[in-house]
């Protein structure tokens, strides 16, 4: 069974700090990676996705994710994060074709302004 | 878009009762899903439609769990006889397998339910 391990289940950064929040999973075969973000109050919305090609994933407000194969990695970036970033972030990954997202325990970032 | 809507966004019921669940897709996409989520965990999923037909279930979804989609547009949750464990947010989710954005999911608001 696939399963998803987030490194961190708290992180708080001051403004204009940089971010990597990491994500590995546990399937052998081919998959498809998500981040999903859930702000206060909002429900859950993709901020990147890889399928294939380029393993460095651009996303949307400045985040980035790469894919790593060989260590089963998609790690999540950003270079200097805002008080606004205060959410908390998904990892999800789906077997190629397959259909359920198996998301990860999550981790609440909180940015000091 | 509208976006996926879901209804109600809370309940609170007693241990024991029946409740439902609805969950409205985004109008042009043919698959539904359905996952449940509680408190420091990411969504677990429950269970699948294509159109009307439910095509993959978890097994995390107990007999008290049924799921229907009967006309392949909105589709329903329902827990029967609820238990404490129950209580957790029930996540709805839809994709289209076509266009830019096909197969990614798009989330719901979510139904809170508490059992008392």
């Amino acid at each position: 069974a696939q399963s998803v391990s987030q490194h961190n289940h708290h992180v708080i950064l001051s403004e204009a700090a940089s971010l990597e929040l990491g994500c590995n999973y546990s399937y052998g075969g081919t998959v498809n990676l998500f981040w999903y973000v859930q702000y206060p109050g909002q429900h859950l919305q993709l901020l990147l996705k890889y399928f294939s090609g380029d393993p460095l994933v651009k996303g949307i407000k400045g985040f980035e994710a790469e894919f790593i194969k060989s260590k089963f990695s998609f790690n999540l970036r950003k270079p200097s994060v805002q008080w606004s970033d205060t959410a908390e972030y998904f990892c999800a990954v789906r077997r190629e074709y397959g259909n359920k997202l198996v998301f990860g325990a999550g981790t609440i970032l909180r940015v000091k302004s | 878009d509208t976006g996926v809507s879901q209804n109600p966004r809370h309940k609170i019921t007693k241990r024991g009762q029946n409740v439902t669940f609805r969950c409205d897709p985004i109008s042009e996409h043919n698959r539904l899903y359905w996952y449940r989520q509680t408190l420091g965990q990411g969504p677990e999923f429950l269970t699948y439609f294509q159109n009307e037909a439910q095509l993959e279930k978890s097994r995390l979804l107990s007999d008290r769990f049924s799921a229907e989609r009967p006309k392949g547009s909105f589709s329903t949750l329902e827990i029967q006889r609820t238990e404490q464990g129950d209580s957790a947010m029930y996540l709805c989710a839809s994709s289209s397998k076509w266009g830019a954005n096909h197969n990614e999911q798009f989330f719901g608001p979510g139904t809170r339910l508490t059992v008392l």
